[in-house]
């Protein structure tokens, strides 16, 4: 079954302090990864699009890294700020009798001053 | 570049009662997808449109659930009749799907916010 788990459910930093969120997926065949962030209230925003063979993307203060052997990802958030709160989703897509994007429950970050 | 527009912000209606929301994707994007996200989960794809065709349906409670884009532009998606569990917020995302899947990007709308009592 193609799954998407995301950990932690929700995590409390400091401002100024870094993260890293998990992504795990079992879907097959692999297409691409991408990880959004989605304010409250607000739709998804797309950070970062990773195919097979990539391992490591950066937007900004944000970097994201696949291991497509061990089916994980990672999105790590550097020197985080309060606008950083908000929810990241991990979505994977892949080619399985048409294309399916299958999206991960989402991670939700609080950054404190 | 304007966004994806879409239109109530927010509804609230009684169960049984009928309900449509609106989405005006980018200008020129060809693909426009609905999702419904209920409150704690990603989103769930009900519909997913290539013009004015369906692509992928299959998700889409056809006994309750309709979408329609009939000139490939906007489109609608209306509930009729509503359940309490229909109560979740509504995306629409739009694309400029070309035919490299691995390097679509989506722009999603801010939603409507549905409750159902």
């Amino acid at each position: 079954k193609n799954q998407v788990e995301q950990s932690p459910q929700s995590l409390i930093i400091l401002e100024g302090k870094n993260c890293t969120l998990q992504c795990n997926y079992t879907v097959s065949p692999f297409s691409n990864l991408r990880w959004y962030k989605q304010d409250t209230g607000r739709g998804p925003v797309s950070l970062t699009i990773m195919t097979f063979s990539e391992n490591t993307k950066s937007n900004g203060r944000y970097t994201a890294t696949l291991d497509a052997d061990t089916k994980q990802s990672s999105l790590h958030i550097t020197a985080s700020q309060l606008s950083d709160s908000a929810s990241y989703i991990c979505v994977v897509s892949a080619y399985t009798g048409g294309f399916k994007t299958i999206f991960g429950a989402g991670t939700r970050l609080f950054v404190k001053a | 570049e304007a966004g994806v527009a879409q239109s109530p912000r927010y509804k609230i209606i009684e169960k049984r009662q009928s309900v449509a929301f609106w989405c005006n994707p980018i200008s020129g994007h060809a693909t426009l997808y609905w999702y419904q996200q209920i409150l704690g989960q990603g989103p769930k794809l009900l519909i997913q449109f290539q013009n004015n065709g369906v692509v992928d349906d299959s998700q889409l409670p056809k006994d309750r659930f309709s979408a329609e884009r009939l000139k490939g532009v906007d489109s609608t998606l209306k509930i009729q009749p509503a359940k309490l569990e229909d109560s979740a917020v509504y995306l629409c995302a739009s694309s400029s799907y070309t035919g490299i899947r691995a390097n679509e990007k989506l722009f999603f709308g801010s939603g409507t916010q549905l409750s159902v009592l």
